[in-house]
């Protein structure tokens, strides 16, 4: 079946790092993804990794995906206030129309 | 580049009411997608258009739902009459044909049906 999984809340001090976690079901997916929604705001796409690629780095974030296990992590360097948003993790339904099949979301709040 | 447009914002209507929502995807999008995402989940997708064409609407309630994108550019999405469950936002996205994996989303409207 389709499901990704995330934890809801997350808090970190402002500078430490932040792991963001997602569990995924479908092995033939394609893509993984990392969604950042702030507050009364679109998403807007973070990043994304490829099913063949077990780690991928931009600037300060970070995406450890772990295949055999279904796992994606976002890892966020010197966290700042500004990250505190809602993180969502979807991946590549790899079926006829490739739609993406979304997590709960994961609430970061970074704390001064 | 302009980012995907939605309009209206805000909308608050009774339930029972009709209610239409305007997206214009980014200049050379050909897919474009509606998602409802209610309060504390993550977006569902309504449905996908590519060019004026529609590929998936399985999620889509069609009773009281509906959308078209008659020029294959901009979209409206519908719904008549309302629920007090539509109460939601509603995002659009557009994306390539060829990377339909990167999605970029508009504001959202948010519905609120009272």
């Amino acid at each position: 079946g389709e499901d990704v999984e995330q934890s809801l809340f997350l808090s970190v001090r402002e500078g430490d790092s932040s792991v963001i976690n997602c569990t995924y079901t479908d092995s033939s997916s394609t893509y993984l993804y990392w969604y950042k929604q702030e507050p009364g705001a679109g998403l807007q796409l973070l990043t994304y990794i490829f099913s063949n690629m077990d780690m991928k780095q931009d600037q300060r974030l970070t995406v450890l995906l772990n295949k055999k296990d279904k796992h994606l992590s976002l890892r966020i360097a010197d966290t700042q206030t500004g990250d505190s948003a809602i993180y969502f993790c979807a991946e590549n339904f790899a079926g006829n129309n490739r739609k993406l099949i979304w997590g709960l979301g994961t609430s970061l709040a970074v704390n001064p | 580049e302009a980012g995907v447009a939605q309009s209206p914002r805000y909308k608050i209507i009774e339930k029972r009411q009709s209610v239409a929502f305007w997206c214009n995807p980014i200049s050379g999008h050909a897919t474009l997608y509606w998602y409802q995402q209610i309060l504390g989940q993550g977006p569902k997708l309504l449905i996908q258009f590519q060019n004026n064409g529609v590929v998936d609407d399985s999620q889509l309630p069609k009773d009281r739902f509906s959308a078209e994108r008659l020029k294959g550019v901009d979209s409206t999405l519908k719904i008549q009459p309302a629920k007090l469950e539509d109460s939601a936002v509603y995002l659009c996205a557009s994306s390539l044909i060829r990377t339909p994996y990167e999605q970029y989303f508009g504001p959202g409207t948010r519905l609120t049906v009272t």
